[in-house]
This record gives C-alpha cells, sequence and structure tokens, in this order.
C-alpha cells in the first residue's frame, strides 16, 4: 500500500523558535495532503488542507501565520511551527491523498511528537 | 457542523472475546462512514468503509453496518486477538476529503 513517511518522529524545541516537519508521499504522488493535531486521549482535529502549488486551506481557529504550510511538489509537504510555546507541543499527523483514489482515501503518516520546553 | 462520538476506553478483553465498538454521528447529509486503526507507533490505516446506508464495511474480521436509522456505525469482531490490540477510530466524509474522526478507543486484548 501506499506509505507516507514523517520527519522527524520526535523534536524537542525551545519556547520561542521554529520547528520545520516534513510529510512525504513514498510511492504515490499526494496531490492533497491535511495536517492534523492530536492531543492526548482526543480525537485528530483538521489544522489545514493543501494541494500542490497553491495555498492551503486552514481550518476555523488555526493561525496561518503560526502554522505555515507549504506543498511545495507532489511527494512532499511541511508545516512549520513559528514561534513555538508550550502550548504548542501536540502529536501532529499528515495524510496524503493521491487524485483517482476516491475521497478520503487519506494515507497517514506515523505522525510528529513535538515538544516545547 | 458533522460529528462522531464513539464509545469511550479504554476497553481490555481477553484473547477469542466479543469486540463491539459503539460509534454515533452528525451530519447534515448522507455521509461515507469509517473506522481506522492504529497500531502501536504507526500511522492510522483505514480499516474498513461504508458509503450508504445499510452498506456493511469488513475487514481482518471486523464488520461493520451503516445504520441510518440510528445514525450508527458500531464496530464489531467475533474472537479478537492480541495483535488486534490498537486504537480504532471512528470517523466520517460528507463527499471531499474532510475526514471528521471520533476520541479513537483503546482496546487492549491480553493473551
Amino acid at each position: 500500500g501506499a506509505v507516507v513517511s514523517q520527519h522527524p518522529s520526535r523534536v524537542i524545541c525551545k519556547s520561542g523558535t521554529s520547528v520545520k516537519i516534513e510529510c512525504r508521499s513514498l510511492d504515490f504522488q499526494a496531490t492533497t495532503m491535511f495536517w492534523y493535531r492530536q492531543f492526548p486521549k482526543q480525537s485528530l482535529m483538521l489544522m489545514a488542507t493543501s494541494n500542490e502549488g497553491s495555498k492551503a486551506t486552514y481550518e476555523q481557529g488555526v493561525e496561518k501565520d503560526k502554522f505555515l504550510i507549504n506543498h511545495a511538489s507532489l511527494t512532499l509537504s511541511t508545516l512549520t511551527v513559528t514561534s513555538a510555546h508550550p502550548e504548542d507541543s501536540s502529536f501532529y499527523i499528515c495524510s496524503a491523498g493521491e487524485a483517482g483514489l476516491g475521497w478520503a482515501e487519506q494515507y497517514f503518516g506515523p505522525g510528529t511528537r513535538l515538544t516545547v520546553t | 457542523g458533522d460529528s462522531v462520538t464513539q464509545m469511550e476506553g479504554p476497553v481490555t478483553l481477553s484473547e477469542e472475546a466479543f469486540l463491539t465498538i459503539n460509534c454515533t454521528y452528525t451530519a447534515t447529509g448522507y455521509p461515507s462512514l469509517f473506522w481506522y486503526v492504529q497500531y502501536p507507533g504507526e500511522g492510522l490505516q483505514l480499516l474498513l468503509k461504508a458509503t450508504k446506508a445499510d452498506d456493511k464495511g469488513s475487514n481482518k474480521g471486523f464488520e461493520a453496518t451503516y445504520r441510518k436509522e440510528t445514525t450508527s456505525f458500531h464496530l464489531e469482531k467475533g474472537s479478537v486477538q492480541v495483535s488486534d490490540s490498537a486504537v480504532y477510530f471512528c470517523a466520517l466524509s460528507e463527499g471531499d476529503y474532510k475526514l471528521s474522526f471520533g476520541a479513537g478507543t483503546t482496546v487492549t486484548v491480553r493473551a
């Protein structure tokens, strides 16, 4: 099946710094990628949807200037958490969809644990 | 808006026991319904899906039936194994790529 990777798997950063998380589709071209955030013992919350070559669409309540998303190619999307604060500590998950697979046929990455100290 | 409610865990079972995880939904239209599974250290994987009322999704011994009258999509397995230990998420989609997830249910199966 299709594989989506994320890097890094864990990252610890100091408050005020920025951190970049990469999401790659390894064996297919992802026309659409999604970024989710998961709090402990809670569900995945969709943060934004990005299509290759266009600006991301952010969900209500998500600060687009804080969570910068770039989907520069059909195999790579990045999420940059700018000026991170401890409340940004969370589990970030990306998923990728391939054109023609049908809606909701998303493939999920293993997630990135961000800890802001 | 769309929402999914699933039973809280954690659920702990013995091998060969019967598993049921309840899931109900609220949607404005006619959503497609999904169960995703997340094994330890891995990403979410699609377990099964149903796209219209009365459809039954099945995979790896798991089944769920799309019940429009009760707005439910309960997950069942007749005889669980230790390898079924995972977090299970119920989700819906109303025709685009967006998925709305339930809170997840942690299932632990003991030998």
